[in-house]
C-alpha cells in the first residue's frame, strides 16, 4: 500500500536552514508535494516536483527527490519566524491533482 | 490563485444531530472536489471525492450513509454528517481541481466539535 512518512518536529533557529525530510514507499508516484498548515487553517501548496526531476527551487525553497531511495526533502533558507507551521509532504500518482496520499507531517518551530 | 471557501468554519452540534457543511470555489468551477479528515495534530485522511452530477466515490472504512456528499453545482458541493457523535468531532477539509488546473486548491477547514 501507499505510505509517506516524516519526522514529527523540527526546531530551528531563525536566519538558520531547514531540512525537513520525507519518504515514500510507491515507486509509481508521479508528483511530489509541499503543503504548509499553519495553525487552524487548511492547506498551501508551496512546492511540487514532477518524479522526474531531481531538484527545483523557488525563492528560499529547495526540494530535492532521490527516486532510487524514495527520498524527498524540503530546504528553507534563511528560515523566518512565520515559518513556523506544520509541512505536509504528499503524493499523487497520474495527472496532477489526483488523490494525495500524506505523510504526517513535520512541526517546524522556529526560534528567535 | 484559486480562492475555495467553507461554511461554518466551526460548528458545534449535539450527540444525534446532523451537521452539513459546505465547499465553495469562488472564483473557479470545479469538475472534482475531495473531502478530507484531520485529527488533532495528525495528518489528512481522504475520506471521498467528489464528482458534479456523480455519486461521491468513498474511501475504504469511511461510512457512506455517515457522511453524506452533495456535488450540485460546479461550484458547490456539501459534506453532511448524519447522527453525529463525540468521535465525529475533528477538522474537515475540502479541496477543489478546476477545469484548467490539476492543482488542488484547500479550503480553509471546518471544525467540528459534537458534545
Amino acid at each position: 500500500g501507499e505510505d509517506v512518512e516524516q519526522s514529527l518536529f523540527l526546531s530551528v533557529r531563525e536566519g538558520d536552514s531547514s531540512v525537513i525530510n520525507c519518504t515514500y514507499t510507491d515507486s509509481s508516484s508521479t508528483y511530489l508535494y509541499w503543503y504548509k498548515q499553519e495553525p487552524g487553517a487548511g492547506l498551501q501548496l508551496l512546492t511540487y516536483i514532477f518524479s522526474n526531476m531531481d531538484m527545483k527551487q523557488d525563492q528560499r525553497l529547495t526540494v530535492l527527490l532521490n527516486k532510487k531511495d524514495k527520498h524527498l526533502s524540503l530546504r528553507i533558507a534563511d528560515t523566518q519566524t512565520g515559518d513556523s507551521a506544520i509541512y505536509f509532504c504528499a503524493e499523487s500518482k497520474g495527472a496532477a491533482g489526483n488523490k494525495l496520499t500524506f505523510g504526517g507531517g513535520t512541526r517546524v518551530l522556529v526560534k528567535p | 490563485g484559486a480562492v475555495v471557501s467553507q461554511h461554518p468554519s466551526w460548528v458545534i452540534c449535539k450527540s444525534g444531530t446532523s451537521v452539513k457543511i459546505e465547499c465553495r470555489s469562488l472564483d473557479f468551477q470545479a469538475t472534482t472536489m475531495f473531502w478530507y479528515r484531520q485529527f488533532p495534530k495528525q495528518s489528512l485522511m481522504l475520506m471521498a471525492t467528489s464528482n458534479e452530477g456523480s455519486k461521491a466515490t468513498y474511501e475504504q472504512g469511511v461510512e457512506k450513509d455517515k457522511f453524506l456528499i452533495n456535488h450540485a453545482s460546479l461550484t458547490l458541493s456539501t459534506l453532511t454528517v448524519t447522527s453525529a457523535h463525540p468521535e465525529d468531532s475533528s477538522f474537515y477539509i475540502c479541496s477543489a481541481i478546476g477545469l484548467a488546473d490539476n492543482e488542488q486548491f484547500f479550503g480553509p477547514g471546518t471544525r467540528l466539535t459534537v458534545l
